[in-house]
């Protein structure tokens, strides 16, 4: 499974544009790249994933370079409730299974 | 749907005694997980299963046990508690192996003094 690397944590304020990146520079081809989004107390929930260029929804964006070596999930006009851990996950299908986590980058939006 | 479902919440147990934490899941997904969460860290794999009655041991295994008899559930069993596996413990179900995003559950969170 691909190591990544991302920052340990941000800050950012209401209303402002997020972009967290995620390298991930040993991607195999059949890696999809997935980010989760984790409060305190809960379990991770699954956000948006994507295989190369753009992937929007209605939570996030994710921006994935031709090389792909890298990855950015993009969160528009935070708010108070978007603080939380976001991990940045690479695999292939079959990988769901048996997830790698790291460290994760902690979002905190101020007021 | 309930989605995944992990019974107790909270737990607390001696050393030396042991404890089964349950895991229900109602989308009948095929894989399912278990996972535990130190303070700081991000999570790591216990034990996982990719059907009723196949398990496999994931990145820190030792003190538990699996099993899988029905698609729902994936029960977790400590066999002799230690303070070391005071954790947050968390289970995740998967559709199948076309399908990369997990359902996880609300945690269960454990202490052992």
């Amino acid at each position: 499974l691909a190591k990544t690397t991302q920052p340990i944590s941000m800050d950012s304020y209401e209303g402002q544009e997020v972009n967290i990146t995620c390298s991930h520079n040993n991607i195999a081809t059949n890696d999809y790249i997935t980010w989760y989004q984790q409060f305190p107390s809960q379990g991770p929930r699954f956000i948006i994933q994507g295989y190369k260029t753009k992937v929007t929804n209605e939570v996030a964006s994710l921006f994935i370079p031709a090389d792909r070596k890298s990855s950015t999930l993009s969160l528009p006009r935070v708010s108070l409730s978007d603080t939380a851990v976001y991990y940045c996950l690479v695999g292939d299908s079959g990988s769901a299974r048996q997830l790698t986590f790291g460290s994760g980058t902690q979002l905190t939006v101020l007021p | 749907n309930a989605g995944v479902t992990q019974t107790p919440k909270f737990q607390v147990l001696k050393t030396g005694q042991s404890m089964t934490l349950q895991c229900a899941q109602d989308m009948n997904h095929e894989y399912m997980s278990w996972y535990r969460q130190d303070p700081g860290m991000g999570l790591r794999l216990i034990h996982y299963s990719v059907g009723a009655g196949i398990t496999d041991q994931g990145e820190v295994p030792n003190g538990y046990n699996v099993s899988r008899s029905t698609t729902e559930d994936f029960p977790l069993r400590l066999l002799s508690a230690a303070p070391s596996q005071t954790s947050v413990y968390f289970c995740a179900s998967v559709r199948d192996g076309r399908n990369t995003e997990a359902f996880f559950g609300q945690g269960t969170r454990l202490t052992v003094v």
